[in-house]
């Protein structure tokens, strides 16, 4: 089982529409979550920290679920410039430090 | 503001041949990151070092050494590539020791081994 699971997608949505992502991690030390946006051939960038109150940024809604181990992205009024690759990402202590444990993406694509 | 840089940006290697990735920041963190991404893998971590001359095997080390001998840069080794090294490889760096830090991107290096 992977350590961090998503649905590869791609989610094809038009514009306007609200769109979720879903992630599920597997190792319960994990600590703190994140999601990441990769746009094609660049380099990934935080899009937004996940906190177990959930948290809203913008048009950005992201949601924890330690119990379940569950993490979600909802994007409201989606933009064509939202269409990118959405990585979800978890920090798990080791070594004195924390590894960061990246998710293979979900593609999303607005359309006009 | 520069960031994280990389260099090469691009590179066709023979099998055997070697190289080294430079990674350089100048936003003065302490932990830096060495990644690579294949097509339905994600990103996976080859070596990352918490400190100037400090190293640290990551999920993916063979075949790839690394070295921090100064802070702002972190240096990624092929000492005899192989195919299974075509990858684009990312550097990141992370400013303090907790686990909320952000993770900062190179721009990314394409490897591909013939």
């Amino acid at each position: 089982r992977k350590e961090v699971e998503q649905d590869p997608g791609p989610f094809n949505v038009p514009e306007g529409a609200t769109v979720a992502f879903n992630c599920t991690y597997s190792n319960s030390a994990s600590q703190s979550f994140f999601w990441y946006r990769q746009d094609c051939r660049k380099e990934p960038k935080l899009l937004m920290s996940v906190y177990s109150s959930g948290n809203e940024d913008g048009r950005f809604t992201a949601q924890l679920n330690r119990a379940s181990q569950y993490i979600s992205l909802l994007i409201r009024d989606s933009k064509l410039s939202d269409s990118a690759t959405y990585l979800c990402v978890v920090s798990l202590p080791t070594s004195g430090t924390y590894k960061y444990i990246f998710g293979t993406g979900t593609r999303l694509k607005v359309l006009a | 503001n520069a960031g994280v840089t990389q260099t090469p940006k691009f590179r066709v290697l023979k099998t055997g041949q070697s190289m080294t990735l430079l990674c350089a920041q100048d936003m003065n963190h302490e932990y830096m990151y060495w990644y690579r991404q294949d097509p339905g893998m994600g990103l996976r971590l080859i070596h990352y070092s918490v400190g100037e001359g400090t190293t640290a095997k990551g999920e993916v080390p063979d075949g790839y050494n690394v070295s921090r001998l100064k802070k702002q840069n972190f240096l990624l080794g092929l000492e005899s590539a192989a195919p299974s090294q075509t990858s684009v490889y990312f550097c990141a760096s992370r400013p303090l020791p907790s686990n909320t830090g952000e993770l900062f991107f190179g721009e990314g290096s394409r490897l591909t081994v013939l």
